[in-house]
């Protein structure tokens, strides 16, 4: 039973364009998410993170929104650029310091 | 800074071999994980240690799988005797406490044969 779902395995974005990864979770009582991007050959980086107390969190080109109502949680990436081409993982906080990792989605942004 | 330093960086391995995996944490992060990422399932927890006691271990598919932690700056993923279907990328992850994420190292990418 996944507690965390990616339900795009892929996305292709034109250079500029805004990239929107979409992340589905089961249990409403989770109250930390947090995404990673994974380059080729390197292990996952922190990207960015938001607290069930908001509803949104932004950093630079990259924004969290959660809706808790729907149990569901995106990534903007805007404008996207060539080097944001990655494996993007959303993730929760499950029980203390753990954290369930989604099936990733690949994202690829075309110049 | 030198990061979440694992060794190697690649293991082939024949199939019925022991494989040791080598993790070495950011000093001062008191837990560390194990994750292995496969095409089918994704990052997938093996084991969780904190302060070098193992919480949870529910991950470890079978008993081939043994992890330690025998000090704050050293852990070994251990398989025994390894399978082909034991292949994947092997991450090590360091945190220094519940909400700050983690830190990864690169990886060990096995392959059995």
């Amino acid at each position: 039973d996944q507690q965390v779902k990616q339900n795009s395995p892929s996305l292709s974005v034109q250079e500029g364009r805004i990239s929107i990864l979409n992340c589905d979770y089961t249990n409403s009582m989770f109250d930390y998410f947090l995404w990673y991007k994974k380059y080729p050959a390197e292990g996952p980086t922190f990207l960015i993170s938001i607290s069930s107390i908001k509803d949104k969190n932004e950093d630079g080109r990259f924004t969290v929104f959660l809706n808790k109502s729907a149990k569901h949680l995106s990534l903007h990436i805007v404008p996207s650029q060539p080097g944001d081409s990655a494996v993007y993982f959303c993730a929760v906080n499950n029980a203390g310091n753990m954290l369930t990792f989604g099936g990733g989605t690949r994202l690829m942004v075309k110049p | 800074d030198a990061g979440v330093i694992q060794s190697p960086r690649h293991e082939v391995t024949e199939m019925g071999q022991e494989v040791t995996l080598r993790c070495k944490p950011i000093s001062g992060h008191n837990s560390l994980f194990w994750y292995r990422q496969t095409m089918m399932r994704g990052l997938e927890l093996l084991i969780y240690f904190n302060n070098n006691v193992p919480i949870d271990d529910s991950g470890m598919p079978e008993d081939r799988f043994s992890a330690k932690m025998p000090n704050a700056s050293f852990s070994t993923l251990k398989i025994q005797p390894s399978e082909p279907r034991d292949s994947a990328v092997y991450f090590c992850a360091s945190s220094p406490g519940e909400n700050y994420g983690y830190t990864f190292g690169s990886g060990t990418r096995l392959t059995v044969v």
